[in-house]
């Protein structure tokens, strides 16, 4: 298993550009989600999704869009891109198990510079 | 809303102390997930422990060991005997129950353990 997946891995964009950050998880899971991390402030999401076609915002949703066509894919489009925007961004995955919810597994991130 | 408090923004120490990093959490919700995750210097997010929030028993792996108060609302994470190695970012997070994969961070505690 390849476990979480995204690309690119670094990626510097101007003011006003659009972008999609990809996202691939092979564990069949259900539930996806997207952070960003900021220095001092920990991880805050972005938007979450509950199973293919169901998507939600979650703490910081502005500018950002999200989309859910299949279990495995969960790509995060920037609109118009802007300098508060440069971040860490981190796709996860997760599924369930009979204690419930599992542990959120987490892609290797995406470095983004707007300039 | 839920909330995560990590008070102690940088922790350094000696090789082979122990430490001991502290996790406040807020919620309203009367059950809800709790997690530890690890990021090293490299940057990608290890996942440490889950814990339910019905499940109070204190846990050890190894050097590692948690203390969950409900009482307290804390989820302390204790390193024994520390090692170079142990440098890191450690973040808590929150979840309630119904959507596991809606984690509430907190801002992380920078160990720095010397050799």
């Amino acid at each position: 298993n390849a476990g979480v997946t995204q690309t690119p891995k670094f990626q510097v964009l101007k003011t006003g550009q659009s972008m999609t950050l990809q996202c691939a998880q092979d564990m069949n899971h259900e539930y996806m989600s997207w952070y960003r991390q900021d220095p001092g402030m920990g991880l805050r999401l972005i938007h979450y999704s509950v199973g293919a076609g169901i998507t939600d915002q979650g703490e910081v949703p502005n500018g950002y869009n999200v989309s859910r066509s299949t279990t495995e894919d969960f790509p995060l489009r920037l609109l118009s891109a802007a300098p508060s925007q440069t971040s860490v961004y981190f796709c996860a995955s997760s599924g369930w198990t009979s204690g419930g919810f599992d542990e959120q597994f987490f892609g290797p991130g995406t470095r983004l510079t707007v300039l | 809303a839920q909330k995560v408090t990590q008070a102690q923004t940088e922790i350094s120490v000696v090789e082979k102390e122990d430490v001991t990093l502290d996790c406040v959490y807020e919620t309203r919700d009367t059950t809800y997930y709790l997690f530890w995750y690890k990021q090293p210097p490299s940057g990608e997010l290890v996942f440490l422990i889950r814990r339910n929030s019905f499940d109070e028993q204190n846990e050890i792996s190894g050097r590692y060991s948690w203390n969950f108060q409900k009482s307290t609302s804390s989820f302390n994470f204790t390193i024994t005997a520390s090692q170079v190695v142990d440098s890191a970012v450690y973040f808590c997070a929150l979840s309630e129950a119904e959507y596991g994969n809606k984690l509430v961070f907190g801002a992380g505690t920078i160990l720095r353990v010397k050799s």
